[in-house]
């Protein structure tokens, strides 16, 4: 089965940008994936869809500066001029016909 | 607006049996798979398993198989989430979720908690 491997944080300043990173295990390089948001406290939020082809299809009401990306096995996920509610977990996710699984998830600080 | 309501937070002891729920409205709900996430506190989110409530069609991730039950009321539009005997260990916050091609929608959650 498919695994995700996230950094377990990251930062940056309020306005700036941020790339987080999603990589898939070997011989799933070619899955689709999904980005979710966790703000504190709250439930996940559906973020977007994201190919292998680097094509994403995003979710009613997330901002334009919500980007997806991919590379290879990798899936990224760019969030440009950094607000404070954009402090969050952002966790990837991926499925084949029998299973559904999530990466450990990235905590982004927006100093 | 499609939305999916959870039962609220629920305090069992250990033994006990739970059952909870996840309603769906304003989409057709026998048509999109439904699942289940388990978010143990301070740790990350982890699949339990999915049900099609249009044939009740259901999968379950390997660490969760036998532990619970999912099962779905399509008459009422409503997903569960059940166990027969609760253990400190499931003392956790648990998500529904409606999965699409396009979108997820995600419940607002319903806590329990499992203490002596």
């Amino acid at each position: 089965q498919p695994v995700l491997t996230q950094s377990s944080s990251a930062s940056a300043s309020l306005g700036s940008s941020v790339k987080l990173t999603c990589t898939l295990s070997s011989g799933h390089s070619s899955y689709i994936i999904a980005w979710h948001q966790q703000q504190p406290g709250k439930a996940p939020r559906y973020l977007m869809k994201l190919e292998g082809s680097g094509s994403y299809n995003k979710g009613s009401g997330v901002p334009d500066r919500f980007s997806g990306s991919s590379s290879g096995a990798d899936r990224y996920l760019t969030i440009s001029n950094l607000q404070s509610e954009d402090e969050a977990d952002y966790y990837c996710e991926t499925w084949d016909s029998n299973t559904r699984v999530f990466g450990g998830g990235t905590k982004l600080t927006v100093l | 607006e499609v939305q999916l309501v959870q039962s609220g937070a629920e305090v069992k002891k250990p033994g006990e049996s739970l059952k909870i729920s996840c309603k769906g409205s304003g989409y057709s709900f026998t048509s999109y798979w439904i699942g289940w996430v388990r978010q143990m506190p301070g740790k990350g989110l982890e699949w339990m398993g999915i049900i099609y409530p249009g044939d009740s069609d259901t999968r379950y991730s390997p660490s969760f198989q036998g532990q619970v039950t999912i099962s779905a009321d399509k008459s009422i539009s409503t997903a569960y989430l059940q166990w027969s005997s609760l253990k400190a260990s499931d003392t956790a916050m648990y998500y529904c979720a409606r999965l699409s091609a396009t979108s997820y929608i995600w419940g607002q959650g319903t806590l329990v908690t499992v203490s002596s």
